[in-house]
């Protein structure tokens, strides 16, 4: 079955203590991103990736990290939390991000609580 | 700087009631633009999109023209079901050297049977 993959869906920790979410598609996709859900916000761009080894950062990039070793996974990493990156992630990915071909397929989400 | 626009919800219909979720644009160039819709617990999904000022996006009895002179990007649907139940995003995509996306804050949908 062709999806995207996140793990963990749950997560609560301490500030400071790092972690990483890691996210897999099994689509052969080129274009990868993460996002992150807010109430009355919506969904804003951490980083995104093009291609492997290529990666930019979107609207809300502090405090977050990301690498593109392999074209299938797009871990985000965060080294020291904040209770403010408290949220809702999501990883999505595209088969380009070519116009033509660019509709992003997301992942179930992971559930972040920061104390 | 880019932006979108969407009308604040909660938007309550009955059943087999018409549709209409608006939605503007802030962008310089000809972006690309996209209506995706989360159900209760899960992901988006794709819901349509256009690429073009008046192109037509369509899926599932939804629509959405691609306005270029009033920015607009209006989501309808002639008949509503319980089904549609939903949250729906309204988001923009622009190649500007990379390839970012813009997304509305959302629109809750809840349809009455």
């Amino acid at each position: 079955e062709a999806q995207v993959t996140q793990n963990p869906r749950y997560l609560i920790t301490v500030t400071g203590k790092k972690l990483t979410v890691t996210c897999s598609q099994n689509m052969n996709h080129e274009y990868m991103s993460w996002y992150r859900q807010d109430p009355g916000l919506g969904l804003r761009q951490i980083y995104y990736s093009m291609n492997v080894e290529v990666t930019d950062k979107g609207d809300v990039p502090e405090g977050y990290k990301v690498s593109r070793k392999e074209k299938r996974n797009f871990p985000l990493i965060l080294e020291s939390p904040s209770p403010n990156q408290t949220s809702l992630y999501f990883c999505a990915s595209s088969l380009s991000w070519e116009i033509n071909s660019y509709e992003q397929y997301f992942g179930p989400g992971t559930r972040l609580t920061v104390t | 700087g880019n932006s979108v626009t969407q009308m604040e919800g909660p938007v309550t219909l009955s059943e087999e009631a018409f549709l209409t979720i608006n939605c503007t644009y802030t962008a310089t160039g000809y972006p690309s633009l996209f209506w995706y819709v989360q159900y209760p617990g899960e992901g988006l999904q794709l819901l349509l999109k256009a690429t073009k000022a008046d192109d037509k996006g369509s899926n599932k009895g939804f629509e959405a023209t691609y306005r270029k002179e009033t920015t607009s990007f209006h989501l309808e649907k002639g008949s509503v079901q319980v089904s549609d139940s939903a949250v729906y995003f309204c988001a923009l995509s622009r190649d500007t050297g990379g390839f970012k996306t813009i997304f509305g804050a959302g629109t809750r949908l809840f349809v009455k049977a």
